[in-house]
């Protein structure tokens, strides 16, 4: 069946990089493209980034600067980057799918929470 | 970017009666091709959100008909009726026919 879930650091220092896994199953990233979402604790969803089927990216323009998302599609996984981390990125991370350009997101990972503290 | 407004916050229900959230665009979110990708989802506490209805009414695998969307242009709504206890948490709307993607604020459903 289809999974997503979600790897990495619970704990990352300020200014550091986060480094996150997205490890899939049921599904080809050749197939499916593969956003990522966060959510601050007790806040809404903000969109992050995508890799694409053909695996070109697009990035939220208020995280440019700052985030790289890859994947290695032999490991069935995508990764996300995010540097000089600060405590405005502490949040619960998912990964989720979707099948075409406008397709909604159908399944999402579990969520990984990331905590930016010394 | 596309700002989508969700209404209310919050939404005291009372078991086994009815809910209507609202969901407000900042532009049309008919794309050129004729399609309009509205979607709505729910947030159980401690859980990853969940798709209920996509591209406006078409209810997702496994979801009970007692949820129901509806809506064009800039304005949508996600009715639930004789609510349960499964179908408390936190509701959002997300727009993908403009890109980047984005969602509305939610709101929460709760036992009044």
């Amino acid at each position: 069946q289809v999974q997503l879930k979600e790897s990495g650091p619970g704990l990352v220092q300020p200014s550091q990089t986060l480094s996150l896994t997205c490890t899939v199953s049921g599904f080809s990233l050749t197939s499916y493209n593969v956003h990522w979402v966060r959510q601050p604790t007790g806040k809404g969803l903000e969109w992050m980034g995508v890799i694409w089927t053909g695996g070109s990216t697009d990035y939220n323009s208020a995280l440019k600067s700052r985030l790289s998302i890859s994947r290695d599609t032999s490991k069935s996984q995508v990764f996300l980057k995010m540097n000089s981390l600060q405590t405005e990125d502490i949040a619960t991370y998912y990964c989720a799918r979707n099948y075409y350009y406008s397709a909604p997101f159908d399944y999402w990972g579990q969520g990984v929470m990331v905590t930016v503290s010394s | 970017d596309v700002v989508m407004t969700q209404t209310p916050v919050s939404l005291p229900v009372s078991l086994g009666g009815q809910a209507s959230i609202s969901c407000r665009s900042s532009q049309s979110l008919v794309h050129s091709n004729g399609n309009t990708y509205l979607h709505w989802y729910l947030q159980k506490p401690g859980q990853s959100p969940q798709l209920l209805i996509y591209r406006v009414s078409n209810r997702f695998s496994g979801v009970p008909d007692r949820f129901s969307g509806s809506g064009s242009g800039t304005d949508f709504t996600l009715k639930i009726s004789r609510v349960e206890p499964e179908d408390l948490g936190d509701y959002y709307c997300l727009q993908s026919t403009h890109f980047p993607p984005t969602f509305g604020s939610g709101t929460k459903l709760e036992i009044k």
